[in-house]
């Protein structure tokens, strides 16, 4: 079993929709947790980090649960720019892990 | 700052062939990561170092391969003799702890092995 799996996706969804991606992790010792973003050959960008309590930046809202060993990420009122594989990514302490990513197509 | 910095961006050389790709962190940052990245398997960590020490190369597929870190601002990654499955897009990135350990990505070097 892998230790941060993710929904490959794709999902397609037309611009203004809301999209969510889940993420499980399996390691409970994980200590902090990531979204990042990457767009076609380009490298993986910090989008947001992932906080206990929830936390929003504009249009994008980040979600764990520590019980479940769960994360998510929603996008709301999606944009053509969002169009990218968004990675979800666990902290162990000095290294960290990535999800496969799940791949996002926003269409006109 | 100029971000993590790779070289080449674009490498194709024939199998058999030693392939040395280049690596220099941000300044300041005390944790240099190597990466592979296919299609199939996604991004894999291969080495990572801390304070140019070697932590955890478990993920190095095998004796081809090596690193090294010479300074705190420079880091090598070898493979030899390369083989046709080693074609990948390997990144390099660097964090420090003291920022809560978020990694920069750098532009990443393509390989290609015929």
């Amino acid at each position: 079993r892998k230790e941060v799996e993710q929904d490959p996706g794709p999902f397609n969804v037309p611009e203004g929709a809301t999209v969510a991606f889940n993420c499980t992790y399996s390691n409970s010792a994980s200590q902090s947790f990531f979204w990042y973003r990457q767009d076609c050959r380009k490298e993986p960008k910090l989008l947001m980090s992932v906080y206990s309590s929830g936390n929003e930046d504009g249009r994008f809202t980040a979600q764990l649960n520590r019980a479940s060993q769960y994360i998510s990420l929603l996008i709301r009122d999606s944009k053509l720019s969002d169009s990218a594989t968004y990675l979800c990514v666990v902290n162990r302490g000095d290294d960290m892990r990535f999800g496969a990513g799940t791949r996002l197509t926003v269409k006109p | 700052d100029a971000g993590v910095i790779q070289s080449p961006r674009h490498e194709v050389t024939e199998m058999g062939q030693e392939v040395t790709l280049r690596c220099k962190p941000i300044s300041g940052h005390d944790y240099l990561f190597w990466y592979r990245q296919t299609m199939m398997r996604g991004l894999e960590l291969l080495i990572y170092f801390n304070n140019n020490v070697p932590i955890d190369d478990s993920g190095m597929p095998e004796d081809r391969f090596s690193a090294k870190m010479p300074n705190a601002s420079f880091s090598t990654l070898k493979i030899q003799p390369s083989e046709p499955r080693d074609s990948a897009v390997y990144f390099c990135a660097s964090s420090n702890r003291d920022y809560g350990g978020t990694q920069y990505f750098g532009p990443g070097t393509r390989l290609l092995v015929l």
